[in-house]
């Protein structure tokens, strides 16, 4: 099936920095959602998005549906250990799509 | 949000028999879903269960090799069968409530 196009594809950064990942489509899509998923466990649902240029907030996570219906951002605030995991957007259509995936390294 | 069971989470198995992975939900739902992420992969859907029919596969799995079941709103198993080395994955199942989807711990599976 398709997948998205989730940049970038692995991030090392100091605890407290900013971070940024995108994700994109050739296709238009009707919701984005954004999962961490932690060694051992399934994805987590962190934020979900319904309307283009909808930008949300959760904690120190922010994301945006971008204005065509065919990106997604996500931004981590402020860093910190526990952040680390493998975030991956997801898309729906007529089903969904999952992204390819961003590792995350917070080093202390 | 729904709540979301499996067992076992993780087996070893040898090669040639087949595992059976159950997943319960708190709540009814009419859709669920089994996934497989192999090693540092993303998840690739292997199939769509709903209660009172078929299972609906995607291209690449069949139903002879990864049998489902749907007995009711909150329960579903996926069978893999005969196993190789090349299903040693993490399979995972998930649900959809009010358009968003959520999954399930995951199944940690290992053929030797």
């Amino acid at each position: 099936g398709q997948q998205l196009n989730q940049s970038p594809q692995s991030m090392f950064i100091q605890e407290g920095e900013d971070v940024s990942m995108n994700c994109t489509s050739s296709s238009i899509f009707n919701t984005w959602l954004w999962y961490k998923q932690d060694p051992g466990e399934g994805p987590v649902l962190l934020i979900a998005l319904y309307k283009a240029g909808e930008l949300t907030s959760n904690g120190r996570l922010t994301a945006q549906f971008g204005i065509t219906r065919k990106d997604s951002f996500l931004n981590i605030s402020a860093s910190i250990p526990s952040d680390v995991g493998i975030y991956f957007c997801a898309g729906t259509g007529n089903q969904f799509y999952f992204g390819t995936g961003t590792s995350l390294t917070v080093i202390p | 949000s729904a709540v979301i069971s499996q067992k076992p989470s993780r087996d070893i198995c040898q090669r040639g028999t087949s595992l059976t992975i159950q997943c319960q939900v708190d709540s009814q739902v009419t859709m669920m879903f089994w996934y497989r992420q192999q090693p540092g992969q993303s998840l690739t859907l292997i199939a769509t269960a709903n209660q009172g029919s078929e299972a609906t596969y995607e291209s690449g799995f069949v139903i002879d090799k990864f049998p489902i079941s749907r007995p009711n709103l909150t329960f579903s198993t996926l069978t893999v069968s005969n196993m190789s080395p090349e299903d040693s994955s993490i399979y995972l199942c998930s649900v959809e409530a009010n358009g968003e989807q959520y999954f399930g711990p995951g199944t940690r599976l290992t053929v030797t």
